[in-house]
């Protein structure tokens, strides 16, 4: 069964872009959320999609959104790029929701200039 | 919301001592809690998790935690570790109605020397 995957692998913008990042789940998973990892806050939740539509949401402002297609892979949107949004966003699935074994992919590292 | 502190952000140990990684929560309602680990050049993947039942829980690769309520803690333990359990250790934690998602600590950095 092939894992989650995210594309790109990585990513160079310059502030005021916007930027568009991929998750395919595992086959099967309705489930995809989304983190941001940095060196200095750590993995922090962003969102978390079920069935095509936006079950949580975490503490980022509205320039961070999502969607989910009716195959289960998502999309993540950053726009009006800023410095600080430089960082490792990875993507989870699993089966039902985040209270379940999740299986992350490699994340896309995000550069911003 | 909730939030999640590891005491700990870097560990080093030699093979065969005892590990206790630190975790401790503040949200005072019901919670679900995990361990995940990310090994180098691996992802993250869940060591274990507590929901109900028996505070003490076991995992993949003999790790185990323990749930004190009173405490808001959620610690994990090895026995015995071995070179290969080098590693990053998230504490996350979800409330039960899930609304904030999964909340996760800064990590901790385990070094184990051979």
């Amino acid at each position: 069964k092939a894992g989650v995957t995210q594309t790109p692998r990585y990513l160079i913008k310059t502030r005021g872009q916007q930027v568009t990042l991929s998750c395919s789940p595992i086959s099967g998973h309705r489930s995809v959320s989304w983190y941001q990892q940095t060196p200095g806050q750590g993995l922090q939740f962003l969102f978390e999609y079920f069935s095509e539509t936006q079950r949580n949401k975490g503490n980022f402002p509205g320039r961070f959104s999502g969607r989910q297609f009716s195959n289960s892979r998502s999309e993540m949107n950053v726009s009006t790029l800023e410095l600080g949004d430089s960082a490792l966003y990875l993507c989870a699935s699993s089966l039902q929701g985040t209270n379940e074994k999740l299986f992350f992919g490699s994340g896309t590292q995000l550069s911003v200039l | 919301a909730q939030s999640v502190s590891q005491h700990n952000h870097h560990v080093i140990l030699s093979e065969a001592a005892s590990l206790e990684l630190g975790c401790n929560y503040s949200y005072g309602g019901t919670v679900n809690l995990f361990w995940y680990v990310q090994y180098p050049g691996q992802h993250l993947q869940l060591l274990l998790k507590y929901f109900s039942g028996d505070p003490l829980v076991k995992g993949i690769k003999g790790f185990e935690a323990e749930f004190i309520k009173s405490k808001f803690s959620f610690n994990l333990r090895k026995p015995s570790v071995q070179w290969s359990d080098t590693a990053e250790y998230f504490c996350a934690v979800m409330t039960r109605g899930g609304a904030d998602g999964l909340t996760f600590g800064k990590g901790t950095h385990l070094i184990i020397q051979p």
